[in-house]
């Protein structure tokens, strides 16, 4: 089945301790990207992943690092959370970046199920 | 800065009547356009897009799409809602500036009996 899978789901943790959100797709997507959501902002991007060693930020990236060493996988990093990063964030992943030049299409975003992170 | 705007934070419609869901975008070409349903606790489903040529386009579950270039908007319809479409709905937007979309703010649709 074609899925985003991320994990942990649920997470609570303190201020300061370091802490990663797995994030992994099986349609051999090359776009990936992160967002995180919050009540009346809906969502935001916080880094994206053109392909694999390719990443870039997105409008909210502060406090948070990426990586994509693996084309099917792109974790998040929160190396010191803090409370304003209690949020729920999704992973998605996509065929093709929503770039305008080259005649290549934007295209679906297949999003994961969500990690809501609560930090104290 | 570029933008998207859904302009209705919440939406009350009983059962069977029609909806429409309104965004707007900031920009001055055409970008790519989506429409994503969010039920609640669950991750977010594509119900349509818009890439270029017809702008009615037609999506999942029923829904609709006009994209009109003159008011920037791209609103989404359904003419008879049920129960199960009480959820959360985002306009998305791709292709504005380099690799990013731009979500709007979402709608939280409510149906009453």
């Amino acid at each position: 089945e074609a899925q985003v899978t991320q994990n942990p789901r649920y997470l609570i943790t303190v201020t300061g301790k370091k802490l990663t959100v797995t994030c992994s797709q099986n349609m051999n997507h090359e776009y990936m990207s992160w967002y995180r959501q919050d009540p009346g902002l809906g969502l935001r991007q916080i880094y994206y992943s053109m392909n694999v060693e390719v990443t870039d930020k997105g409008d909210v990236p502060e406090g948070y690092k990426v990586s994509r060493k693996e084309k099917r996988n792109f974790p998040l990093i929160l190396e010191s959370p803090s409370p304003n990063q209690t949020s729920l964030y999704f992973c998605a992943s996509s065929f093709r970046a929503p770039i305008t030049s080259g005649g290549a299409l934007a295209d679906t975003q297949y999003f994961g199920p969500g990690t809501r992170l609560t930090v104290l | 800065a570029q933008s998207v705007t859904q302009p209705d934070i919440h939406i009350t419609v009983s059962e069977g009547a029609s909806l429409e869901l309104r965004c707007n975008y900031s920009y001055g070409a055409t970008p790519y356009l989506f429409w994503y349903v969010q039920s609640p606790g669950q991750g977010l489903q594509l119900l349509l897009k818009y890439f270029s040529g017809d702008t009615l386009v037609q999506g999942i579950k029923g829904f609709e799409a006009e994209f009109k270039r003159s008011q920037s908007s791209f609103n989404l319809r359904k003419p008879s809602v049920h129960w199960s479409d009480a959820a959360e709905y985002f306009c998305d937007v791709g292709g504005i500036t380099g690799n990013q979309f731009y979500f709007g703010t979402g709608t939280s649709l409510t149906v009453i009996p």
